[in-house]
């Protein structure tokens, strides 16, 4: 199985201000025949399904605000936010889909300072 | 926009079977090449995939649920299942049915509690 591990466990950052966290992957996610990485980030409010926020490493559904991005490839990613607001303050987890299982990291949990 | 329901047991002693349902509406189960998943989350932990489903019937499964898990898919209702057999306490989690599987889970239910106690 492919071992996703987070980094930090949490975080706590200043409204307006930037938010990174990192993902690893015990192997490369990069699928070669269509040179994407399978790659998502989550964001899971308490009560609430995770929801997708960034799939194929890079790329942001559809609605969600442009202060997410994503970055990274092979097994090093990234998920910046890039002026916190209030409304971020949630738990946010990385997950591969290049292999099954698919699996999860352990979640960063994102506070305000 | 499509939407899921999870639906079943929200008790279940323990060495019982758990037993949910997932219903899919404003989409069909059995269009797209899409995967039907289980995935559940224990009080205040993380997300762990439980097996997912094809409308073919062909299914996948988590090996550290040692073959205790079952899925199955019933296109004519719209829906599909999870059962689990033998449970104990570890299995006590919200359990969240979503599509996806070799691809990012984009929509998911809202999580139906399940608690395993006597």
């Amino acid at each position: 199985d492919i071992v996703m591990t987070q980094s930090p466990d949490s975080l706590a950052v200043s409204l307006g201000e930037r938010a990174t966290i990192n993902c690893k992957s015990s192997q490369s996610v990069l699928y070669s025949s269509n040179n994407e990485n399978h790659l998502a980030w989550y964001q899971q409010k308490p009560g609430q399904p995770p929801k997708l926020l960034i799939y194929w490493a890079a790329t942001r559904e559809s609605g969600v605000p442009d202060r997410f991005s994503g970055s990274g490839s092979g097994t090093d990613f990234t998920l910046t936010i890039s002026s916190l607001q209030a409304e971020d303050v949630a738990v946010y987890y990385c997950q591969q889909y290049y292999t099954t299982p698919p699996t999860f990291g352990g979640g960063t949990k994102v506070e305000i300072k | 926009q499509l939407q899921l329901q999870e639906s079943g047991s929200g008790l279940v002693k323990p060495s019982q079977t758990l037993s949910l349902t997932c219903a899919v509406s404003g989409g069909s189960i059995s269009s797209g090449a899409y995967s039907w998943s289980w995935i559940r989350q224990p009080p205040g932990k993380g997300l762990e995939w439980i097996g997912y489903v094809y409308h073919s019937g062909a299914t996948y499964y988590n090996t550290s649920l040692e073959s205790r898990a079952t899925i199955s898919i019933d296109t004519s209702k719209n829906q599909f299942s999870l059962r689990l057999s033998s449970v104990t306490a570890a299995d006590t989690a919200v359990y969240y049915c979503a599509r996806g599987g070799l691809t990012a889970y984009e929509y998911w239910g809202q999580g139906t509690l399940v608690t395993v106690s006597s």
